[in-house]
């Protein structure tokens, strides 16, 4: 079936470093997928997201990187700070339009640790 | 805005009792949806709404009803609850068009039962 899947569960990192979290997925029809990140004991928050009509696209201090060919998306944490210590799950779309509208697939999750 | 809001934080409830887990946003925005998420796992889509009066199966929907009688609200009932429905319980919103297919998660419904 359908499935969107990470590579690494568990990802460390010390303060300042880059960060590089990795998803693949399954199915080629997704057209639109979201990074979230949530935190121990809340709900998740939207970081980023892109169509498949992009590669790339930046915000503050991430990066999400879509590559179609093989199916894999990263998400890249710039000068990574112990703030972002969390869960970070990605998300795919298939559906513009239609009751398939908004129904999203997550991925496991990889929980990411930053030392000071 | 407060955003989505969920009610209860927590319950406890004993095998066979039926409860009814409040969710409301209000962004106005027409798709609503109910996922649980288990230790170590993601998401997984329970039911969902495309607008009022409009409801559809997700991934898990067994053991679960909803029903969206307002664009606000979209409260999700356990008919008799079993210990598999153990879980952590988010509601999400987003618009149904355009380029709105963010959806906003609540603060989570932390549901144990015995």
């Amino acid at each position: 079936g359908e499935s969107v899947g990470l590579h690494l569960p568990t990802l460390s990192v010390q303060e300042g470093d880059n960060s590089i979290i990795n998803c693949a997925y399954s199915n080629s029809a997704s057209d639109y997928f979201i990074w979230y990140k949530q935190e121990s004991g809340k709900g998740p928050q939207f970081i980023i997201d892109i169509r498949s009509n992009m590669d790339k696209r930046q915000g503050q201090r991430v990066t999400v990187l879509l590559n179609k060919t093989v199916k894999h998306l990263s998400l890249q944490i710039a000068a990574t700070q112990p703030g972002d210590s969390a869960v970070y799950f990605c998300a795919e779309n298939t559906g513009a339009g239609g009751t398939s509208y908004g129904k999203l697939t997550f991925g496991q999750g990889t929980i990411l640790t930053v030392h000071p | 805005n407060a955003g989505v809001t969920q009610t209860p934080k927590f319950q406890v409830l004993k095998t066979g009792q039926s409860m009814t887990l409040q969710c409301a946003q209000d962004m106005n925005h027409e798709y609503m949806s109910w996922y649980r998420q288990d230790p170590g796992m993601g998401l997984r889509l329970i039911h969902y709404s495309v607008g009022a009066g409009i409801t559809d199966q997700g991934e898990v929907p067994n053991g679960y009803n909803v029903s969206r009688s307002t664009t606000e609200d979209f409260p999700l009932r356990l008919l008799s609850a079993a210990p598999s429905q153990t879980s952590v319980y988010f509601c999400a919103s987003s618009y149904s068009s355009g380029s709105g297919r963010t959806q906003y998660f609540g603060p989570g419904t932390r549901l144990t039962v015995l």
